[in-house]
């Protein structure tokens, strides 16, 4: 059973501050990994995408993947009340042709003005 | 380029009864994946379309159904509906490229009395 694990929160923090969203998988083999944010009513957004460890970074958002240790985690500096979210983490399982993306049950973010 | 569009955006059906829905991808994408989300599961996958064929299906029952057309355009099925049926369907779309990145439509929001 493959699987995607985060903390449902809520992660409350004070604007300006930055946010540390965290998500550990249970397959050494996944290569893809991705964050999504989800506003209350709407449909995910695509945020970052990340493929090699290390850190990647976009504007006040920064990935960082570690596959030896099986976790992705996603920094938003600078935080604001528009922030305010469910971030979901994603991650891609299979070989080319049969591949599925895989959701964690996402963290709820506040940021506090 | 515009995004994924979803029709319709809400329906509401009664038990027992079918129901069909619509997902066109952005211009370009040859793939369509297919979600439910619901509060309890969250996002699950349902089905994943290539080239007017099924690629990848996930663990729903075979009352869940899809197709896709030439123009990549992709309809879901529901037949037999049940109250648990009731969730946002949500069709993302990708380039199929080494990235794999999917980009969600607003979603269809079913409601089943």
């Amino acid at each position: 059973q493959k699987e995607v694990e985060q903390n449902s929160g809520p992660l409350s923090v004070p604007e300006g501050a930055i946010a540390s969203l965290n998500c550990t998988y249970s397959d050494r083999v996944s290569q893809s990994f991705f964050w999504y944010r989800q506003y209350s009513g709407k449909s995910p957004e695509l945020i970052m995408s990340i493929y090699s460890n290390g850190d990647k970074e976009d504007g006040r958002f920064t990935a960082q993947l570690n596959k030896a240790s099986q976790y992705v985690s996603l920094l938003i500096r600078d935080s604001q009340p528009s922030d305010s979210a469910t971030y979901l983490c994603a991650v891609l399982w299979g070989d080319t042709g049969r591949r599925a993306l895989t959701f964690g049950s996402g963290t709820r973010l506040q940021v506090q003005p | 380029k515009a995004g994924v569009t979803q029709t319709p955006r809400y329906l509401i059906k009664t038990r027992g009864q079918q129901v069909t829905l619509s997902c066109s991808p952005i211009s370009g994408h040859r793939s369509v994946s297919w979600y439910q989300q619901t509060p309890g599961q969250g996002l699950q996958f349902l089905f994943e379309y290539f080239s007017e064929t099924q690629r990848n299906k996930g663990n729903f029952p075979g009352r869940f159904s899809g197709r896709q057309f030439s123009n990549s355009r992709s309809e879901m099925n529901v037949s037999t509906l049940e109250l648990g049926d009731s969730a946002l369907y949500l069709c993302a779309s990708s380039s199929q490229g080494s990235s794999y990145e999917q980009y969600f439509g607003p979603g269809t929001r079913l409601t089943v009395t």
